[in-house]
């Protein structure tokens, strides 16, 4: 079935990179998604890339695609305390719209 | 641009009644929208499909007479969780996508429910 796995915690140090792994099952998916959530807020789109892409780079954001292993990664440059937050990677399923969001990763800076 | 906005934003009611919470797109229209819950330090689990003048298509396991779903307008979903139970207490998020063949979804704020 569609299962979309995600490390549960991740702790850096403040200027150190951030590493969030993602791995899903569903081959057909066009776009993958990295989203971020704050405490008692919404999903903020961070970034993503459609699934022909082996990667994609914003600002201090980098986020790599291996199709072949069904591995997501989004690379954090330069973290900072206001990244802190959970991060959901996210993949939409061909001709339905909809997303099979991922389990989220705790992410932790340390000043 | 792409801005989604969810009120109410907080709300307690009491066990048995109904709760209405709205879910506009503010700077463009949504030919759909997505309701979302989302329990403590978990994922989000999708409620319902809405497209606009049709009726909401459920996930397996949501009740459609519980979770009442009306997508009135291009810029509108309501969320209406009739004779609201302790249980249905939860994080609510919506979530709109711009247009046809795009598939980003863009969230709102998300709606605290708690029913005492």
């Amino acid at each position: 079935g569609e299962d979309v796995e995600q490390s549960l915690f991740l702790s850096v140090r403040e200027g150190d990179s951030s590493v969030i792994n993602c791995t899903y099952t569903d081959s057909s998916s066009t776009y993958l998604y990295w989203y971020k959530q704050e405490p008692g807020a919404g999903l903020q789109l961070l970034t993503y890339i459609f699934s022909n892409m082996d990667m994609k780079q914003d600002q201090r954001l980098t986020v790599l695609l291996n199709k072949k292993d069904k591995h997501l990664s989004l690379r954090i440059a330069d973290t900072q305390t206001g990244d802190s937050a959970i991060y959901f990677c996210a993949e939409s399923i061909e001709g339905t719209y909809k997303y099979i969001f991922g389990t989220g990763t705790r992410l932790k800076v340390l000043a | 641009g792409a801005v989604v906005s969810q009120h109410p934003s907080r709300v307690i009611c009491k066990s048995g009644t109904s709760v209405k919470i709205e879910c506009r797109s503010l700077d463009f229209q949504a030919t759909t929208m997505f309701w979302y819950r989302q329990f403590p330090k978990q994922s989000l689990m999708l409620m319902a499909t809405s497209n606009e003048g049709s009726k909401a298509t459920y996930e397996q396991g949501v009740e459609k007479d519980k979770f009442l779903i009306n997508h009135a307008s291009l810029t509108l979903s309501t969320l209406t969780v009739t004779s609201a139970h302790p249980e249905d207490s939860s994080f609510y998020i919506c979530s709109a996508r711009e247009g046809w063949g795009t598939d980003t979804q863009y969230f709102g704020p998300g709606t605290r429910l708690t029913v005492l």
